[in-house]
C-alpha cells in the first residue's frame, strides 16, 4: 500500500500552546482520517475527512484535507495534559482497510 | 460492554510456543480487522474479515500466523512457534459494513516472547 509520512516522531509542547501536525503522501487519497491512541488503549477516531479542501472541527481539534488530496493537517488549540498520546493519520483503501502513518507522540508539559 | 473486547490483555510466552489471541467485536458489526503495533511503529494491517466473504489475509507476515472468525462474531488470531520478533501489541477492530464506517478498536493484547 501507499505510505503516509508523519514527522517529527515526537513533539513536546507547553500546556496552553497550539500544535499542528502534518501527514503527507506521494499518492492521492479519497479519505483522510485522524486517530488518537492513549497509553494502553486502542486508537480512537478524532476526525474523518472525505473531500479535498474540507475543513472540519471537533472541539479544540481542526483538520483539513489538502486540495491536492496528498496531505492533511491536524491542529490542536489550547493544549491540555490529556492531549498526550500518539496521533495517527490514516487512509481508507480497498475493503475499507485502514493504512496508518507511524504516528506522532505528543507530550504536553504542565 | 459496548466496545471491542480483547483477551488476554497481556501474554508472556516462551519462544517456540503457540499463542491464541481473542477478539469479541461490537455486536452487529460485520467487519473485523487485526493489526499489529510494534514499539515505535505504526499499525500494521494483518487480516480483515467481512461477513461471509473470504478474508483478506494479505497482511499476515508469515505462515505461522492465522486467524479465524466463527459465526461472524468472535475472532481468534493464532501465532505458531512464536519468535521474539512477534513481540508487539495486537489490536482488533470492528466496524459496520460501508467504506466510510469508522473502526472501533479494542485495547489490544500485549504479547511478549521471551
Amino acid at each position: 500500500g501507499q505510505q503516509l509520512n508523519q514527522s517529527p516522531q515526537s513533539m513536546f509542547i507547553q500546556e496552553g500552546e497550539d500544535v499542528s501536525m502534518n501527514c503527507t503522501s506521494s499518492s492521492i487519497f479519497n479519505t483522510w482520517l485522524w486517530y488518537k491512541q492513549d497509553p494502553g488503549e486502542g486508537p480512537v477516531l478524532l476526525i474523518a475527512l472525505y473531500k479535498a479542501g474540507e475543513l472540519t472541527s471537533n472541539g479544540r481539534l481542526t483538520a483539513q484535507f489538502g486540495i491536492t488530496r496528498k496531505d492533511s493537517f491536524l491542529n490542536i488549540s489550547a493544549s491540555i495534559p490529556s492531549d498526550v498520546g500518539i496521533y495517527f493519520c490514516a487512509y481508507t483503501g480497498a475493503n475499507s482497510k485502514l493504512t496508518f502513518g507511524k504516528g506522532i507522540t505528543l507530550s504536553v508539559r504542565p | 460492554g459496548a466496545g471491542v473486547s480483547q483477551s488476554p490483555s497481556n501474554k508472556v510466552t516462551e519462544k517456540g510456543k503457540d499463542v491464541e489471541l481473542r477478539c469479541d467485536p461490537i455486536s452487529g458489526h460485520t467487519a473485523l480487522y487485526w493489526y499489529r503495533q510494534s514499539l515505535g511503529q505504526g499499525l500494521e494491517f494483518l487480516i480483515y474479515f467481512q461477513g461471509n466473504s473470504a478474508p483478506d489475509k494479505s497482511g499476515l507476515p508469515s505462515d505461522r500466523f492465522s486467524a479465524e472468525r466463527t459465526g461472524g462474531s468472535v475472532s481468534t488470531l493464532t501465532i505458531q512457534r512464536t519468535q521474539q520478533e512477534d513481540s508487539a501489541v495486537y489490536l482488533c477492530a470492528s466496524s459496520n459494513r460501508g467504506v466510510n464506517s469508522p473502526l472501533h478498536f479494542g485495547n489490544g493484547t500485549r504479547l511478549t516472547v521471551t
